[in-house]
């Protein structure tokens, strides 16, 4: 079965600054997708950024990027020219290339952003 | 607008009461989940549908019902609630053609369990 981890429960970091939040994963297969979800206050779950494994080139979205390490399972979130509006729970997520219709989601990462 | 819809949004209730959280989709979304999300978990599927009268576990279905009569609704019921039940609860929806890759999560139901 897939496993998701991110390592760090919280992280915090100043308001115009770069922070960068870790998720490894394991899996046998060779196709798959990868996803950033950020949960802010409200609960809303909304998607930040989605990386094919097919794809060598990393995802990126405005200020949002990812540093994909296929070899190394590891997945991870820059956030650039951080804002308040930042601040939230990130979690990770894997999903099989076909098959079930189902997020395996990591324990997630509280970002603080201080001002 | 675009939404997926569950009710109630918080409940407190008491061991073995029977209760069900509702989830509507006004999008025409063929694929539907529920989702627990837990401290230091993050969220694990319970279980999803396909289409109408199509349905599935996930990784936790243990306590759980579900039933898929319409296209638009995917009610979760707990038969005999349990304090380990005590959790956020999110239904999810996506079309046929994005699948999982494009997901459209309601608000969530806080529960607890006494």
């Amino acid at each position: 079965a897939q496993t998701v981890t991110q390592s760090q429960p919280e992280m915090s970091v100043q308001e115009a600054e770069t922070v960068t939040l870790s998720c490894t994963y394991d899996t046998s297969e060779s196709d798959y997708y990868l996803f950033w979800y950020k949960q802010p206050p409200s609960r809303q779950m909304i998607l930040v950024i989605r990386q094919e494994a097919y794809k060598q080139q990393n995802a990126t979205e405005n200020r949002f990027s990812v540093n994909f390490q296929k070899a190394a399972k590891s997945f991870s979130l820059k956030i650039s020219d951080s804002q308040l509006g930042d601040a939230a729970m990130y979690f990770c997520a894997y999903r099989r290339w076909q098959g079930a219709q189902k997020l395996v989601f990591g324990q997630g990462t509280r970002l603080t952003i201080n001002p | 607008e675009a939404q997926v819809t569950q009710n109630p949004r918080y409940l407190i209730t008491v061991t073995g009461k029977k209760l069900t959280v509702t989830c509507s989709q006004n999008m025409n979304h063929e694929y539907m989940s529920w989702y627990r999300q837990d401290p230091g978990l993050g969220l694990r599927q319970i279980y999803y549908s396909m289409n109408v009268e199509v349905t599935d576990k996930g990784d936790v279905p243990e306590g759980y019902k579900v039933s898929r009569k319409e296209k638009r609704n995917f009610p979760l019921i707990l038969e005999s609630p349990s304090p380990n039940q005590t959790s956020l609860y999110f239904c999810a929806s996506s079309s046929a053609e994005t699948g999982a890759n494009v997901l459209t999560f309601g608000a969530g139901s806080r529960l607890t369990v006494l």
